[in-house]
């Protein structure tokens, strides 16, 4: 398996544009985990997702973030306006139910200009 | 809810020296616990997990760490850090045994070999 894919690797943005980060999860996994990596908070969960439906988004920042899973294979996060503070690394990571551990894609690196 | 704490986060080790990295966790029911290392520019990378198994758990690269739940603790060792060691290192701790909830990071330890 080629593993989580997430794309683009690197984004940058003017503040105010549309961002949207993309994740293909492992084939078979029914949960999906969206991470945001700073140097000051660490690994935070923004949002999961179990079977395409979204389980806890409470780690979302603010409405100007969102994230779908309109199918078992796909899962978008959208910013939108995007502000320089969302400058990070995002995380896509899934899972099995008979897995315990998560397996994370290579992640995207935002940066808001 | 749970949580994890990594002491120190950022140790430097001579090659060949013992690598400690520390970590304690809080959980209010028996814990899964597990160590990811992630080399720059790189996802995260499991080295070994605790699963209510046995107490000492042998991961990859040599690394191992132990369940003690008496100290609450999850320290990752290895006896011989070797120079592709360097990267940053982080903690996690689930309360189910289930792929389906996430997990929980500490804020990670950057290790650095010297030579």
């Amino acid at each position: 398996d080629a593993g989580v894919i997430q794309s683009p690797r690197h984004e940058v943005t003017e503040m105010g544009q549309e961002v949207t980060l993309r994740c293909k999860p492992i084939s078979g996994h029914n949960s999906l985990f969206w991470y945001r990596q700073t140097m000051m908070r660490g690994l935070e969960l923004l949002i999961y997702f179990n079977n395409n439906v979204p389980i806890d988004d409470s780690g979302m920042p603010e409405d100007r973030f969102s994230a779908k899973m309109p199918n078992a294979s796909f899962s978008t996060l959208k910013i939108q306006p995007s502000e320089p503070r969302d400058s990070a690394v995002y995380f896509c990571a899934s899972s099995s139910a008979d897995n315990t551990e998560a397996f994370f894609g290579q992640g995207t690196r935002l940066t808001v200009v | 809810a749970q949580s994890v704490t990594q002491l120190g986060s950022h140790v430097s080790v001579s090659e060949g020296a013992l690598v400690l990295l520390r970590c304690n966790y809080s959980s209010s029911v028996p814990p899964y616990l597990f160590w990811y290392v992630q080399y720059p520019n790189q996802g995260l990378q499991l080295l070994l997990k605790y699963t209510s198994a046995a107490t000492l758990v042998k991961g990859i690269n040599g690394f191992e760490a132990e369940f003690k739940k008496s100290e609450t603790s999850f320290h990752l060792t290895k006896p011989s850090a070797h120079m592709s060691d360097a990267a940053e290192y982080f903690c996690a701790v689930s309360d189910y045994y289930s792929g389906n909830t996430p997990l929980v990071f500490g804020k990670g330890t950057r290790l650095s070999v010297i030579a």
